[in-house]
């Protein structure tokens, strides 16, 4: 969708390998966040940044580590790759008083 | 522990019938309510949303309704159409205003709406 762009949209890694998702959007929000959603888990979220360098930890943040340079880009780093993170991995974006507006996801398959 | 349940993994309706979706929700710091839809291999896209000082909201098919003391809320779609089958999603957030992204969801429920 317009707006907000993840990249890859698939991806195979090996264990213990580093892996960075990239979250790109064009609408100038303040507010950007990561979750995973996996079967019987419905959304988890991972880390949000409320600006730039500003992150926070959110519920299922061990494994994961965030950074923001700029606005318009958030990226979710698995330092050290495991089955575990085998996910599909959400992007999402809000301004402020508005809800939040997801990305299309990237399907990340760890072996 | 769940913070946000909804009970019902699937649910089927008739087109043009009336589709009843259920959430509750355990923690009562939560003011903010949202459902959300999701279609195979896309993102959550937004539906509609509800405060807690209000007990029920309405845009076109959708209505959501919140019953505090219950700690309840639903989202009633009608008539059901075919385009409407999608796993519908249940969030909730506290403090409403500043972070809406920073949501407890639940674990969703896939509706069916047979022609």
């Amino acid at each position: 969708d317009a707006g907000i762009t993840q990249s890859p949209r698939h991806k195979v890694t090996e264990t213990g390998t580093p892996v960075t998702l990239r979250c790109h959007q064009t609408e100038n929000h303040r507010y950007m966040y990561w979750y995973r959603q996996d079967p019987g888990h419905g959304l988890r979220l991972i880390h949000y940044s409320y600006g730039v360098k500003d992150t926070d930890k959110g519920e299922v943040s061990d494994g994961y580590s965030v950074s923001r340079s700029k606005t318009e880009d958030f990226l979710l780093t698995l330092e050290s790759a495991t089955s575990s993170q085998t996910s599909v991995y959400f992007c999402a974006i809000s301004g402020a008083g508005r809800p939040a507006f997801f990305g299309q996801g990237t399907r990340l398959t760890v072996v | 522990d769940q913070q946000v349940k909804q009970n019902s993994p699937s649910l089927s309706v008739q087109e043009g019938r009336i589709s009843i979706l259920n959430c509750d929700y355990t923690n009562s710091m939560f003011d903010y309510f949202l459902w959300y839809k999701k279609y195979p291999a896309e993102g959550p896209t937004f539906l509609i949303s509800i405060s807690s000082i209000k007990d029920k909201n309405e845009d076109g098919r959708f209505t959501v309704f919140l019953n505090k003391s219950a700690k309840h809320l639903s989202l009633h779609i009608v008539p059901s159409q075919p385009g409407d089958s999608a796993v519908y999603f249940c969030a909730a957030k506290r403090n409403y205003g500043g972070s809406q992204g920073n949501l407890i969801f639940g674990k969703g429920t896939k509706l069916s709406v047979k022609p």
